[in-house]
């Protein structure tokens, strides 16, 4: 069982607000993701982190940004919120070595009005 | 980059019956191949997973099967039940790296 968590699970909130979606893992996992899950359930990869310090953007442009202090904490903020922000968020974790799965939270429902 | 598509988008058996769930890749460097379950209102969880060193690989009802040669890789479910619907994600990887996911297959299980 993964133990990787997301918070909050439901945010509304109004246009131009900064918000800051969180992610920890227990797992001691050197790589973390965040995805991008649109309604047809298609996932995007937005951003990554294969350990502290180390920020990548993934193939869907997003006018998000992450950071990664720590190796078990990896938020992602959105400095001005839009509705075309509106989507659910995927965070997911993943140990360095090969061939291993991606251990997905829960997920964060954001609605922005 | 690599390109996974996924058919078919929808799929709708009665109870019982089995369920498969198609991908192809064009990377043939892939070598890792996971298949995915999300239930409605959760995160996509692991139910199976395939390396390239193998053909083939069960776990109780659900399979795997995979064709390195035709670059393609199959879900299987077998006898299955109401609680198997949901959306059924697969991707390709190598060595682990950056995930592709198909685009999706959305199972109902008729009862």
């Amino acid at each position: 069982e993964a133990d990787i968590y997301q918070t909050p699970r439901y945010l509304v909130i109004g246009t131009g607000k900064k918000i800051t979606l969180e992610c920890s893992q227990t797992m001691g996992h050197d790589k973390m993701y965040w995805y991008q899950q649109d309604p047809g359930m298609e996932l995007h990869l937005i951003h990554y982190s294969y350990g502290v310090n180390s920020t990548e953007k993934g193939d869907l442009s997003s006018e998000s940004t992450v950071s990664r202090i720590r190796t078990e904490h990896f938020p992602l903020t959105l400095e001005s919120a839009r509705p075309s922000h509106t989507s659910q968020y995927l965070c997911a974790s993943q140990t360095l070595q090969g061939w291993e799965t991606q251990y997905f939270g829960p997920g964060t429902r954001l609605l922005v009005l | 980059g690599e390109n996974v598509e996924q058919h078919p988008s929808t799929l709708s058996v009665q109870e019982g019956d089995s369920a498969v769930i198609k991908c192809t890749y064009s990377d043939s460097a892939s070598n890792y191949f996971p298949w995915y379950k999300q239930e409605l209102g959760k995160g996509p969880q692991l139910i199976i997973d395939i390396r390239s060193n193998v053909g083939e690989k069960k776990d109780q009802r659900i399979a795997v099967t995979l064709n390195k040669t035709a670059k393609h890789f199959s879900l299987h479910i077998t006898e299955t039940q109401p609680e198997d619907s949901a959306v059924y994600f697969c991707a390709a990887s190598v060595w682990g790296n950056q995930f592709y996911f198909g685009t999706g297959t959305s199972l109902t299980v008729i009862p």
